[in-house]
Formats: structure tokens, C-alpha cells, sequence
């Protein structure tokens, strides 16, 4: 069974802090996305990355860097954090062994106050 | 942009009855449609997709695409309260890719 790993799962940090959001899937996907999900918007897709060392910027990348250090390993990361990005973020990964199907973690709850 | 809309927002439904969710998007040469399921504190699940007009089924549901009228439909037969979750519209864009653009989703709520 596909598996990704999300972590932390509840994150409450200060306006201007810095956040780092990880990802590890165990599916040999080349194929890894971060989402942010918010009421009234659905999932939003913030960057994805088509394997190590590749970076894609999605449609809300204002204020998200993101690296894709192996295959397996995504991270997210909010060096000023602010109030407007609360929200529940999602990772997900996809490959060709899977149908393009995407197969998410369970979400990392972030509160900026 | 592709565009993905869905209605109801929410629906409510007996216990055995049928479930249809609407979804429409913005451009007709969108690759393959999708339907996920999410339930409270979880991450969405892929139910069904579907990439050629018609209708595709695979158990209760059923999924009917309509290119040229830009909709897609899904229906859950004999629903069940297991079924009570938000379910999810997304398009892969024309471009290619496989970054899915996902709809705000239908809460689907079934009573006992």
C-alpha cells in the first residue's frame, strides 16, 4: 500500500517564524505535490517536483519555498510565516507505477498567530 | 487557468439512496477527471477516474463525462453512512503534468 508520511501534524508558530513542513514517501513515486487546503478554496497546489533536486512552482507559491532533497523526501518551508498562511497542507505523491493515481499524507494542521 | 467548480456544496441523503455529485471545468481537452474521498482528519482517496465521454462504473458508483458540455457527474448508489465524507473533483490540465487542479469539494452527509 502506497504510504506518505507527513510531519509535524499540528505546528503552532509566531508571525515572521520559520516552518518546516516534511514529506517522506515510501512508493518510488518520481512525483511529489504540496497542497494547502482552505474553506471556500478546496486544495490549492503550492509546488511540486518531478524527482531529486527538481522544483516546480504551483498556483499559490507566494511565500513557500519547497526542496526535494531525494526521492523520497519533499519539504516545505515558510521562512516568514504569516497569519494568512494557516491552514491545513497536504502532501501527496504520484507515479507511473501507480496510474497517475495521487496518493496523500494526512495533512499538517499550521497555525501562524 | 483551469477552473473547477462542483455542486451541491453539500447534500444530505437517506441511507440507501442515490448520491449525485455535478463538477464542471473550464477546458475540454482536460486529461482524465477524478473523484476523490475525504473523510474528517484524513487525506483525500482517490474513488474513480474517468478519461473518454461516457460512463464509467466500479461497484456503487458511477461517473458520466461530458466533454463538450465541460461536466462530469458522479453517483453513489445505495448509499451507506460510511459514505458521509467531502467528495472531490479534480482535472489533470491539457498541458500535461500530473498536478492535479482540484474543485471545492461536496460534503455529503448520509442519515441512518
Amino acid at each position: 500500500e502506497a504510504a506518505v508520511t507527513q510531519s509535524p501534524r499540528n505546528k503552532v508558530t509566531v508571525t515572521g517564524g520559520n516552518v518546516t513542513l516534511s514529506c517522506r514517501q515510501t512508493n518510488s513515486h518520481n512525483y511529489m505535490y504540496w497542497y494547502r487546503q482552505d474553506t471556500g478554496h478546496g486544495l490549492r497546489l503550492i509546488h511540486y517536483s518531478y524527482g531529486a533536486g527538481n522544483l516546480q512552482i504551483g498556483d499559490v507559491p507566494d511565500g513557500y519555498k519547497a526542496t526535494r532533497t531525494t526521492q523520497e523526501d519533499f519539504f516545505l518551508l515558510l521562512e516568514l510565516a504569516s497569519p494568512s498562511q494557516t491552514s491545513l497542507y497536504f502532501c501527496a505523491s504520484s507515479g507511473q507505477n501507480s496510474g497517475n493515481t495521487l496518493y496523500f499524507g494526512e495533512g499538517s494542521r499550521l497555525i501562524v498567530v | 487557468q483551469e477552473k473547477v467548480q462542483q455542486s451541491p456544496e453539500s447534500l444530505i441523503v437517506p441511507e440507501g439512496a442515490m448520491s449525485s455529485l455535478n463538477c464542471t471545468f473550464s477546458n475540454s481537452a482536460s486529461q482524465s477527471i477524478w473523484w476523490y474521498q475525504q473523510h474528517p482528519g484524513k487525506g483525500p482517496e482517490a474513488l474513480i477516474s474517468i478519461f473518454s465521454n461516457g460512463n464509467k462504473k466500479e461497484g456503487r458508483l458511477t461517473v458520466y463525462l461530458n466533454r463538450a458540455s465541460l461536466h462530469v457527474s458522479l453517483h453513489i448508489r445505495d448509499s451507506q453512512p460510511s459514505d458521509s465524507a467531502v467528495y472531490l473533483c479534480a482535472v489533470s490540465p491539457p498541458q500535461g503534468g500530473r498536478a492535479l487542479i482540484f474543485g471545492t469539494g461536496t460534503t455529503v452527509s448520509v442519515s441512518p
